[in-house]
């Protein structure tokens, strides 16, 4: 079946530096690409998109690009914060009648103050 | 304006039990879906609907039936629960058109003894 592989599974970074998450998608139709947080026991929350149309898309500290070529995307966060802390999720969907979004196992950020 | 909101937020059931997870939104989603959220797993997809009265399996359906009597709410049961069926549920909800984000719901944690 389809399915979206993200990696690393955790990633620990210091206070400051950049935090890179990468994922792959295995649907050719896949057109819509979010990424969600999730705090410690809240619910997933977007915090950024792209659509396969655009190559890259940034807001404030946090980018994501894509590569449809590939059938990867990836989240770039600088400047981390001890609030960046959390997990998460890529996702790749195809959108439409059939609406469904296969999410990534999720990828646990730590930022070491 | 409550968002996505799920009852109960707690329950432990003992093998071969039934219950409903309900799954109420005021935002006029026309989408809805039902996730669970296992460690190191990510979100997987158990039915999702695209309009009342619609229902349609996703990656993890055995085991769960669902309902959509009316827009705003998404039933899930569980006929006879199993210990594999321990995990943390969340509800989503997203628009037909415009944006595909989905909005969750803070999810239910539910144990199967």
């Amino acid at each position: 079946g389809e399915n979206v592989e993200q990696h690393p599974s955790t990633l620990s970074v210091q206070e400051g530096d950049s935090a890179v998450i990468k994922c792959t998608y295995s649907d050719s139709a896949s057109n819509y690409f979010p990424w969600y947080k999730q705090e410690l026991g809240k619910r997933p929350q977007l915090i950024i998109d792209i659509r396969s149309n655009v190559g890259e898309k940034k807001d404030q500290r946090i980018a994501v690009t894509l590569n449809k070529t590939a059938k990867h995307f990836s989240l770039h966060i600088t400047e981390t914060q001890p609030e960046d802390s959390a997990v998460y999720f890529c996702a790749a969907s195809n959108g439409g009648g059939g609406f469904k979004t296969i999410f990534g196992a999720g990828t646990r950020l730590f930022v070491k103050a | 304006n409550a968002g996505v909101t799920q009852t109960p937020k707690f329950r432990v059931l003992k093998t071969g039990q039934s219950m409903t997870l309900l799954c109420a939104q005021d935002m006029n989603h026309e989408y809805m879906y039902w996730y669970r959220q296992d460690p190191g797993m990510g979100l997987r997809l158990i039915h999702y609907s695209v309009g009342e009265g619609t229902t349609a399996k996703g990656e993890v359906p055995d085991g769960y039936n669902v309902s959509r009597l009316k827009k705003q709410n998404f039933l899930l049961g569980l006929e006879s629960a199993a210990p594999s069926q321990t995990s943390v549920y969340f509800c989503a909800s997203s628009r037909l058109a415009g944006t595909y984000e989905q909005y969750f719901g803070p999810g239910t944690r539910l144990t199967v003894t």
